[in-house]
């Protein structure tokens, strides 16, 4: 079956940096996105990785191996805003998008 | 960025009726709209893909007389609920793509929440 892990909940400081795990098991692979989803909002798109590697985009990374069937998103200079969920997807070769339940970030001061 | 409106942005309906949810691409025309579900602390579940002027293709399990999905234009796709019942209370999503690659990018709305009585 089609399977995506990411840690439920995740706590860190104002300032400081976070690392959001995200590993999968998919029939194919066609990408993987990163989106965050505040509260009661729908997700917003954060980023797109297809090929190994980090992408930078400001304060947020991310980075993917496929070998290894593993992707990370890397936060920096945490503010209070970022405190939401992070979800991880995957497209399959039918170019379906397998979404993670999410990572509920908490920032604390 | 594109934007993607949904009205309501929240209903509050008995059980029994039916409930219209409008999903429309602002600035931009959008020839896929993918339509998904959201339980609490779950996530998001896609329902159906909605190409303009062709049938809704529904996802396994989703019920297409239940859920009716119309995209009438490049800019405005419906999902109405038929005969709602308590399970249906949902946070619904619409979704609009720009272009024709699978590797477009997603605009999502922001949401209507149903909660039906």
């Amino acid at each position: 079956g089609q399977n995506i892990d990411q840690p439920t909940e995740m706590t860190a400081t104002e300032g400081a940096i976070v690392q959001i795990n995200c590993t999968y098991q998919t029939s194919g692979f066609n990408g993987l996105f990163w989106y965050q989803q505040h509260a009661g909002e729908a997700p917003t798109f954060l980023s797109y990785n297809v090929l190994d590697g980090l992408e930078e985009k400001g304060r947020f990374s991310s980075f993917l191996s496929r070998s290894k069937g593993y992707s990370y998103l890397l936060l920096k200079e945490l503010q209070m805003k970022d405190s939401a969920s992070y979800l991880c997807v995957v497209m399959d070769s039918n170019y379906q998008l397998i979404w993670g339940a999410g990572t509920k970030l908490i920032i604390k001061p | 960025g594109a934007v993607v409106s949904q009205h309501p942005s929240r209903v509050i309906c008995k059980s029994g009726t039916s409930v219209k949810i409008e999903c429309r691409s602002l600035d931009f025309q959008a020839t896929t709209m993918f339509w998904y579900r959201q339980f609490p602390k779950k996530s998001l579940m896609l329902m159906a893909t909605s190409n303009e002027g062709s049938k809704a293709t529904y996802e396994q399990g989703v019920e297409k007389d239940k859920f009716l999905i119309n995209h009438a234009s490049l800019t405005l796709s419906t999902l109405t609920v038929t005969s709602a019942h308590p399970e249906d209370s949902s946070f619904y999503i619409c979704s609009a793509r720009v272009g024709t690659s699978d590797y477009n990018e997603q605009f999502f709305g922001p949401g209507t929440r149903l909660t039906v009585l």
